[in-house]
């Protein structure tokens, strides 16, 4: 089946630091690969995504590329701010069994504390 | 409109009440989910719809009923529910088409006492 493996958190780094989240996954299909983000009492947020071997996603500063031969997709920012405080989910989209229907799994999170 | 609206967002319940979330879009998805998320966990998949019609259970207990009257909403009806059912309850939308994401609302945070 599908699964996503992402570092274990929390991650603290100070304010302007660089950020690595690894996420490394396993899927029988093509799938495509997510970065959600989840504030304190909120709902998920997509940060951003890839749909094939070598794109790169980016947003608000945050960049992952879709690496098949490693099967990594590993978030990266090159300095932190306090507002980036959150926790970070890695996902891909995959077919559900043999449904032929598609839905999101999702890594464990990583929780980002970011300090002034 | 790029919003999904849940309500409500905070939800007590004892365990003989019956009561229902709601999740509504208005972006044209076709495809809609109900994830439960407990505390410092990722969201798990319970439900998806396509086109209004179940098309995915992921093994739910039955005390949660999904229901798709249209398009563009989506409930769950709680009935008989225990503690250990105490979560956030996320719904998502999407469209039905490959290397799309998806779409989620804030969440019902449910109590269960």
């Amino acid at each position: 089946g599908n699964s996503v493996t992402q570092m274990e958190g929390p991650v603290t780094l100070s304010e302007e630091a660089f950020l690595t989240i690894n996420c490394t996954y396993t899927a029988t299909g093509y799938p495509s690969l997510f970065w959600y983000v989840q504030y304190p009492g909120e709902g998920l947020q997509l940060l951003l995504k890839a749909t094939k071997a070598d794109d790169k996603g980016s947003n608000k500063g945050f960049e992952a590329t879709y690496r098949k031969e490693t099967t990594s997709f590993h978030l990266e920012k090159g300095s932190v701010q306090v507002s980036d405080s959150a926790v970070y989910f890695c996902a891909l989209s995959d077919r559900i069994k043999d449904t032929g229907r598609r839905a999101l799994t999702f890594g464990s999170g990583t929780r980002l504390q970011v300090q002034p | 409109d790029t919003e999904v609206t849940q309500t409500p967002k905070h939800l007590v319940m004892g365990m003989t009440n019956k009561k229902s979330l709601k999740c509504e879009q208005h972006m044209g998805h076709r495809a809609m989910y109900w994830y439960k998320q407990k505390a410092k966990k990722p969201p798990e998949l319970m439900f998806v719809y396509s086109y209004e019609k179940l098309s995915i259970n992921e093994s739910v207990p039955s005390r949660f009923s999904p229901e798709c009257p249209n398009s563009s909403l989506l409930n769950l009806h709680l009935h008989a529910l225990q503690p250990e059912d105490s979560a956030l309850y996320l719904c998502a939308s999407s469209l039905l088409r490959l290397n799309t994401e998806a779409f989620f609302g804030q969440g019902t945070r449910l109590t269960v006492v």
